[in-house]
């Protein structure tokens, strides 16, 4: 059955760090991937999407993600962290045939 | 500005009395759905509709409605609402089935707490 992992429930860094969210899938064709982002009392936005091509995608805000087929992951990065991305993000796997299924996830603290 | 919107934000009610949280978008999309966002456990669907008059159950659709006359428009119902049914719910469209690659918007939410 399809699936998808965030492992980190909850990600501490501080300002101007380095961050990295992993997500890692279980499906049997290549599947469409994305990052949103719940910023607190708000709806779900969209960081980005992969479909193809580039396996390096950017997003929104300065996030990015890389496809990794051979480790079936998808894992989102920031290179300098500011205050306002305290929020939590779910990463979401799907295909043309499955629904789209969303990973459980992780909320992320910035200290100052 | 294209947006869904769902009211109310917060709702606080009884055990089985019926309540309507109402959605609707202006981007006219085909898609819309219906999720819960449960602590630990994501966002899981309850419904959702490929378009007028097309609707079909999501993950969880137990003890929920939904209906969708107009495009615009996929309210979701609670017939007799019940404490395990306390949640943020969350209204969502997108131009096409999301699973095909259309992403999706999201409104704001619904904090719904049933006592």
């Amino acid at each position: 059955a399809q699936s998808v992992t965030q492992p980190d429930i909850h990600i501490t860094v501080s300002e101007g760090a380095s961050l990295e969210l992993r997500c890692n899938y279980s499906y049997g064709a290549t599947p469409y991937l994305f990052w949103y982002v719940q910023s607190p009392g708000q709806g779900l936005q969209l960081l980005l999407k992969y479909f193809s091509g580039d396996t390096l995608v950017q997003g929104i805000k300065g996030f990015e993600a890389e496809f990794k087929r051979s480790q079936s992951s998808f894992n989102l990065r920031k290179p300098s962290v500011h205050w306002s991305d305290a929020a939590e993000y779910f990463c979401a796997v799907g295909n043309n045939t499955d629904k789209l299924i969303f990973g459980t996830g992780t909320r992320l603290q910035v200290f100052p | 500005e294209a947006q869904v919107t769902q009211n109310p934000r917060y709702l606080i009610t009884v055990t089985g009395k019926k309540l309507t949280v109402t959605c609707s978008q202006n981007m006219n999309h085909e898609y819309m759905s219906w999720y819960r966002q449960d602590p630990g456990l994501g966002l899981r669907q309850i419904y959702y509709s490929m378009n007028v008059e097309v609707t079909d159950k999501g993950d969880v659709p137990e003890g929920y409605k939904v209906s969708r006359k107009e495009k615009r428009n996929f309210p979701l119902i609670l017939e007799s609402p019940s404490p395990n049914q306390t949640s943020l719910y969350f209204c969502a469209s997108s131009l096409t089935y999301p699973q095909g690659g259309s992403p999706l918007h999201f409104g704001n939410g619904t904090r719904l707490t049933v006592t």
